[in-house]
């Protein structure tokens, strides 16, 4: 059972928008700030947003982050087959003196 | 180009030891602190816990806490995570990963090496 709450799947067609959502707690993501973190089939995960909503350089700006008070989520436009993937959300737990993550989503691209 | 590189994958018998290193270059190597975390088969991310290479101090996940050591040589920028006596439910891929914190409440992980499974089996 992980801290944060994801869905285990999201899924839409080529071109189309999603979302993935991340429940915590005041904790955590009420208190402190989320990434988010991609991990292609067979590969390590990669960095995708820091600070709730920042890129790193290289991500595309069809990768954006939002959060409001203990949810923060993860936004996809413009819908390629190579997003297929698992994502992660992660932040620090005060309370548990912890990082955290969440139990990540499956996106299919159909 | 900052990077982390792990070495390579672990074939053990249960009650083996085990020590896998994760070299960092591109960047001051004592500058950020290294975490290692476990993804078990088909499973998500579990942080194990946190090095400081510049002076080694750690902090463990309770999870993990006695189950495995971290270390570091700061003089040849590698951290290691190791086991004295492995479990076969020890069997899963690990990932150093580098840990930049501007504030407490601000920190994220970037870039990750790139894996060492680690199988356990009789």
């Amino acid at each position: 059972q992980s801290v944060l709450t994801q869905p285990p799947s999201v899924s839409a067609a080529p071109g189309q928008k999603v979302t993935i959502s991340c429940s915590g707690s005041s904790s955590n993501i009420g208190n402190n700030y989320v990434s988010w973190y991609q991990q292609l089939p067979g590969t390590a995960p990669k960095l995708l947003i820091y600070d709730n909503n920042k890129r790193p350089s290289g991500i595309p700006d069809r990768f954006s982050g939002s959060k409001s008070g203990t949810s923060a989520t993860l936004g996809i436009t413009g819908l390629r087959t190579g997003d297929e993937a698992d994502y992660y959300c992660g932040t620090w737990d005060s309370t548990l003196s912890a990082e955290v993550f969440g139990g990540g989503t499956k996106l299919t691209v159909l | 180009e900052v990077q982390l590189v792990q070495s390579g994958a672990e074939v053990k018998k249960p009650g083996e030891s085990l020590r896998i290193s994760c070299k960092g270059s591109g960047y001051s190597f004592t500058t950020y602190w290294i975490s290692w975390v476990r993804q078990m088969p088909g499973k998500g991310l579990e942080w194990m816990g946190t090095i400081d290479p510049s002076d080694s101090y750690t902090n463990y996940s309770p999870s993990f806490q006695g189950h495995v050591t971290i270390s570091a040589d700061k003089s040849i920028s590698t951290a290691y995570l190791q086991w004295s006596s492995l479990k076969a439910s020890d069997t899963a891929m690990y990932y150093c990963a580098r840990r930049l914190m501007v504030t407490p409440e601000r920190r994220w992980f970037d870039p990750w090496g790139q894996g060492t499974l680690v199988t356990v089996s009789s």
